[in-house]
């Protein structure tokens, strides 16, 4: 069984500063991936990046960087330069061998201008 | 990209219904293709795995007898809740894996909102 716990119910960003949303995580898989998607209001789910468990470098993708810490179950997410289009719901996810996701509670960011 | 089709994007009905949502993979195929529901304010939660030529899997606590999934081909399947009641209002997602390629992470639909009155 899998389990992904985002501690962080609420959070806010001013404009441009850079905000991090913490994400744990729980598998018995040997190989997995692990996900951070965007939910805006609209309710599309956005992947914002991937990170393959047995690579050691963490995943980026422009301003969007993860901080893998394989040893302590931890996957967050920094976003760089927020801007106001960032503002959304957040969902940490992992996947198993049968590419099933399961996923975190979620949080929700603000970005204030 | 790979585009992933929901339909319909809202239904309003009345309950005693039974409502289809449809998901399709538009220009790759999928083996697999997975059910969520989201109530407001909550993550997603796996409802069943849905195996094409084959029966689907249920999450625990889901009633296959209530959510009927059909996967007739490599491109659809289909959600029924069958005789709707306001309980099962929700917001309904589905997804799906390019069939043959395990790197390829899941591709979602749009969602449907149920509204049973």
């Amino acid at each position: 069984a899998q389990t992904v716990t985002q501690s962080q119910p609420e959070m806010s960003v001013q404009e441009a500063e850079t905000v991090t949303l913490s994400c744990t995580y729980d598998t018995s898989e040997s190989d997995y991936y692990l996900f951070w998607y965007k939910q805006p209001p609209s309710r599309q789910m956005i992947l914002v990046i991937r990170q393959e468990a047995y690579k050691q470098q963490n995943a980026t993708e422009n301003r969007f960087s993860v901080n893998f810490q394989k040893a302590a179950k931890s996957f967050s997410l920094k976003i760089s330069d927020s801007q106001l289009g960032d503002a959304a719901m957040y969902f940490c996810a992992s996947n198993n061998a049968g590419n099933m996701l399961t996923f975190g509670g979620g949080t929700r960011l603000m970005v204030k201008p | 990209g790979a585009v992933v089709s929901q339909h319909p994007s809202r239904v309003i009905c009345k309950s005693g219904t039974s409502v289809k949502i449809e998901c399709r993979s538009l220009d790759f195929q999928a083996t697999t293709m997975f059910w969520y529901r989201q109530f407001p304010k909550q993550s997603l939660m796996l409802m069943a795995t849905s195996n094409e030529g084959s029966k689907a899997t249920y999450e625990q606590g889901v009633e296959k007898d209530k959510f009927l999934i059909n996967h007739a081909s490599l491109t659809l399947s289909t959600l029924t809740v069958t005789s709707a009641h306001p309980e099962d209002s929700s917001f309904y997602i589905c997804s799906a894996r390019p069939t043959g390629n395990s790197n390829q992470p899941q591709h979602f639909g749009d969602g449907t909102r149920l509204s049973i009155l």
